[in-house]
């Protein structure tokens, strides 16, 4: 079946625009997280869905940043105000449940460079 | 915070020796996992220790998790240019509202020469 996947796989946008990224996971895994990754770096934990609620938010870099998930579906990540330390590449994993007996599955990655 | 120290940074060596990667905190963790991601792509899930002191064999990978459930090793013999790639430990959270959330190291990037 389809893995995770992410859009768009690339962007390029201005210092101070807004930016949204997509995220649709396996079908049937009820989590969903986010983390991003800075160049040649480890993964660093955004955010959390169970469902369509964020139980752990404090991985959020600051107020710029935000996400919302349509019931166990889609997710997106939305970065207002963007600045130059906000390049990166962000991945989403999701898993057939919360916990870590369950495999957390990653998407291919949105790389966003702010210009 | 719990935080995951894996060393060394860089690795290149050449085709046929053998190499460790560590993986170290200070926290304790509901299980230890190790990742493989290529350019490109995300991490791909390589093995999950579990248990205090458990060994795990994956062909010419071996993962170890330390008895107190704080650091892990990943040991590959006689490596082959196919290993290169950054190699990823992450540490699961034992519980509360981040359970599952999982604690990245900064990775090991792997050059293995012909």
């Amino acid at each position: 079946g389809a893995g995770v996947s992410q859009s768009p796989s690339n962007k390029v946008t201005e210092k101070g625009k807004d930016v949204e990224l997509r995220c649709d996971p396996i079908s049937g895994h009820t989590a969903l997280y986010w983390y991003r990754q800075r160049l040649g770096q480890g993964l660093e934990f955004l955010i959390y869905f169970q469902g369509n609620s964020a139980p752990d938010k404090s991985g959020l870099p600051s107020d710029r940043f935000s996400a919302e998930r349509t019931g166990e579906s889609v997710s997106t990540l939305t970065i207002q105000r963007t600045q130059q330390e906000d390049s990166a590449v962000y991945l989403c994993a999701s898993s057939l449940s919360l916990g870590r007996d369950y495999e957390q599955y990653f998407g291919p990655g949105t790389r966003l460079t702010v210009t | 915070t719990q935080l995951l120290e894996q060393s060394p940074q860089f690795l290149s060596i050449q085709e046929g020796e053998n190499l460790t990667v560590y993986c170290n905190s200070s926290s304790v963790f509901s299980s230890l996992q190790w990742y493989r991601q290529e350019p490109g792509e995300g991490p791909v899930l390589l093995v999950t220790v579990v248990t205090g002191g458990e060994v795990k064999k994956l062909k010419r990978l071996t993962f170890q998790f330390g008895d107190a459930r704080k650091d892990s090793s990943l040991h590959i013999t006689a490596a082959q240019p196919g290993d290169t790639g950054l190699y990823l430990c992450a540490g699961a959270q034992p519980g509360g509202t981040s359970y599952g959330k999982l604690t990245f190291g900064q990775g090991t990037i792997l050059t293995v020469h012909p």
